[in-house]
């Protein structure tokens, strides 16, 4: 059974830094490019970054684009967020969601639970 | 990049069908968009993949018979037939555009399907 946990959330103050992680098991994971979607209270989806299999192929949404950073170890099944110079835009439950293929191609068949982060002061 | 396009709300009683729609700018009548259907308070879950030529690939896990999809100039449909219960939910479609450091995938502002 595929299995994403997201952890690492919680409140943070504007400006600061948090860093999230995604525990990936059920599937071989460094055969799949994975992805970070969040959702803001009450709103819909909004595609945050993803990476492939190999880290060799890296995108953000212009929202988040010299701020976070993607990164993954395929030794440790892990998918992980750097959330560095953190807005109160960036307040959303965010989800770790993995790819059908081992590229970048943005179809997800498997989602997690999600994992809170709120920036407040 | 594509914009879709979603009524933010839908209702239909149980037992009917309904069909959602999620509609791609233009110059995008090409693109493939996903289905995804949200349970209040829980994750997204991959129903399938649309194209102007139908479904493309398989359905995601568990998801039954009575969803089917269409595709059709601009516009992406998913129908739901005999609807139950456990059906409603927030019903968002996606899609991808580019590639590499270019790679983005963007998003409708979701319908809300309520069971009557």
């Amino acid at each position: 059974e595929v299995q994403l946990v997201e952890s690492g959330g919680g409140l943070v103050q504007p400006g600061r830094s948090l860093r999230l992680s995604c525990a990936a098991s059920g599937f071989t994971f460094d055969d799949y490019a994975m992805h970070w979607v969040r959702q803001a209270p009450g709103k819909g989806l909004e595609w945050v970054s993803g990476i492939s299999w190999n880290s060799g192929s890296i995108g953000y949404a212009d929202s988040v684009k010299g701020r976070f950073t993607i990164s993954r170890d395929n030794a440790k099944n892990s998918l992980y967020l750097q959330m560095n110079s953190l807005r109160a835009e960036d307040t959303a439950l965010y989800y770790c969601a993995k790819d059908q293929g081992e590229t970048v191609a943005g179809d997800f068949d498997y989602w997690g639970q999600g994992t809170l982060v709120t920036v407040s002061s | 990049q594509p914009v879709l396009t979603q009524p933010p709300s839908a209702s239909a009683s149980l037992g009917a069908s309904v069909t959602l729609t999620c509609t791609l700018s233009s110059g995008y009548s090409n693109y493939k968009v996903d289905w995804y259907q949200q349970r209040p308070g829980k994750g997204p879950r991959f129903v399938m993949r649309v194209g102007t030529g139908g479904i493309v690939g398989s359905k995601g896990d568990g998801i039954p018979d009575r969803f089917s999809v269409l595709g059709s100039g601009l516009n992406r449909y998913l129908t739901i037939k005999n609807i139950q219960e456990e059906d409603e939910s927030d019903y968002h479609c996606g899609a991808d555009h580019g590639s590499g450091s270019n790679f983005v995938v963007v998003f409708g502002g979701g319908t809300k399907l309520t069971v009557l």
